[in-house]
């Protein structure tokens, strides 16, 4: 099992610029969720799923928008890119029951210039 | 409003035991989760509190304390892979995970 898989890990972009950030898992859970990560910070949530064709805000939601067409992927997409969404994003996923206990993927470190 | 405090470092010597702090304040309640994140990796799961006391998981251990809104994470026998810095979560009324800025440990020979 690959667990939790995200790609790509780096990516650079120019202010404006639009890119999608992929989630994949192969542990057939329901729940899926992207983070955000900057330095001295807790991790904070953008969005997440709670099953196959929904998503809901979470806390730091502008400037993203999310899509889990298929229960094994969730994606995330930045339609203008601005330097203030310099981050590394952690996609995490769980089952229902076990919000707990979330499995993260390997990140991506996204620098927009 | 909702915040977790943990110190930003803390200091130990290989072979010895650490304990690292967390409060919370937090609108609602379901428990209080602990992670391990290397540099450049992702959060990995330690251990879930739910209800007041200790969970001990091998060299591992944490603890609760609701009423007083408090858990420590305790690590024993400490080895240098254990250089990490250590997460904890609560999981408020929305069911979602309110995360902590992280404690680094570093571990001296």
């Amino acid at each position: 099992n690959a667990g939790v898989t995200q790609t790509p890990k780096f990516r650079v972009l120019k202010t404006g610029q639009s890119m999608t950030l992929l989630c994949a898992q192969d542990m057939n859970h329901e729940y899926m969720y992207w983070y955000r990560q900057d330095p001295g910070m807790g991790l904070r949530l953008i969005h997440y799923s709670v099953g196959e064709g929904t998503t809901a805000k979470g806390e730091v939601p502008d400037g993203y928008n999310v899509s889990r067409l298929k229960k094994q992927n969730f994606l995330l997409g930045l339609e203008s890119a601005a330097p203030s969404q310099t981050s590394v994003y952690f996609c995490a996923s769980s089952f229902r029951e076990g919000g707990h206990e979330q499995y993260f993927g390997p990140g991506t470190r996204l620098t927009v210039t | 409003g909702q915040s977790l405090e943990q110190p930003s470092e803390v200091t130990a010597v290989e072979g010895a035991i650490v304990q690292i702090n967390c409060t919370y304040q937090t609108s609602g309640f379901y428990g209080l989760s602990w992670y391990q994140q290397h540099d450049g990796g992702a959060p990995t799961f330690l251990s879930y509190n739910g209800l007041d006391g200790l969970e001990e998981k091998g060299r591992f251990s944490s603890f609760l304390s609701r009423s007083k809104g408090y858990s420590y994470l305790l690590l024993k026998e400490l080895q240098m892979k254990d250089s990490a810095s250590y997460l904890c979560a609560v999981m408020d009324s929305n069911y979602q995970l309110i995360w902590g800025a992280g404690t680094k440990l570093i571990i001296k020979p």
